[in-house]
């Protein structure tokens, strides 16, 4: 069965850094997402992702912030300058569209920042 | 916008036991319902769904139940086993009938179930 897939599944980095995540959203899939939970509470809404644009952010989503869908198949969030308060488990979501409304997750990436 | 309240945080059954999670949504015209299941060190995984057009939906073990007029939905699991210990989360999603719109998600309960 396709899944999504994430990667680094651990990543430490520096306050003030610039960090990556990648995300590989399941094949032919139309919709993308990031979702973040910082540890003990709820899983937050990030960005959500369609034709190529952004459709909606949260307001967790500010400048430090940036998505992109470089080639077609990867699907990256990109932190400019990271924050303590930055630290936290991110999910990256797919959903196939077409009438159907299953969002499938990730195992997720865990960001710490020292 | 939409808010989900989730309870409760933490919930212990034995074995064969049923458990009931429930939750609460703010805005009456939310209509798509999902539960996801988080086992530890992996991403959240649909486990089943609902429509406000449909008032309970079973699938072998797990059922799900919505009241629309009370704005509320839980989630049954029946005849629990010890692989069905993990965090469960309820959602919603935002906004209604915009199937790309984004998961309203509960607190999450851990349940933990006692051989």
């Amino acid at each position: 069965e396709p899944e999504v897939t994430q990667t680094p599944s651990h990543q430490v980095t520096q306050m003030g850094q610039e960090v990556i995540l990648r995300c590989v959203p399941i094949s032919n899939h139309l919709y993308f997402y990031w979702y973040r939970q910082i540890l003990g509470q709820k899983v937050e809404f990030l960005v959500s992702f369609y034709n190529n644009e952004i459709s909606e952010k949260s307001e967790i989503f500010d400048d430090q912030f940036s998505v992109e869908r470089p080639d077609g198949s990867n699907f990256t969030l990109k932190i400019r300058s990271t924050k303590l308060e930055d630290s936290a488990m991110y999910f990256c979501a797919s959903n196939p569209g077409a009438g159907r409304e299953t969002q499938y997750f990730g195992p997720g990436t865990r960001l710490l920042v020292l | 916008g939409e808010n989900v309240e989730q309870h409760p945080s933490t919930l212990s059954v034995q074995e064969g036991d049923s458990a009931v999670i429930k939750c609460t949504y703010s805005d009456s015209a939310s209509n798509y319902f999902p539960w996801y299941k988080q086992e530890l060190g992996k991403g959240p995984q649909l486990i089943i769904d609902i429509r406000s057009n449909v008032g309970e939906k079973k699938d072998q073990r797990i059922a799900v139940t919505l009241n629309k007029t009370a704005k509320h939905f839980s989630l049954h699991i029946t005849e629990t086993q010890p692989e069905d210990s993990a965090v469960y989360f309820c959602a919603a999603r935002w906004p209604p009938y915009n199937q790309g719109g984004k998961l309203i998600f509960g607190q999450g309960t851990e349940l933990s179930v006692k051989p």
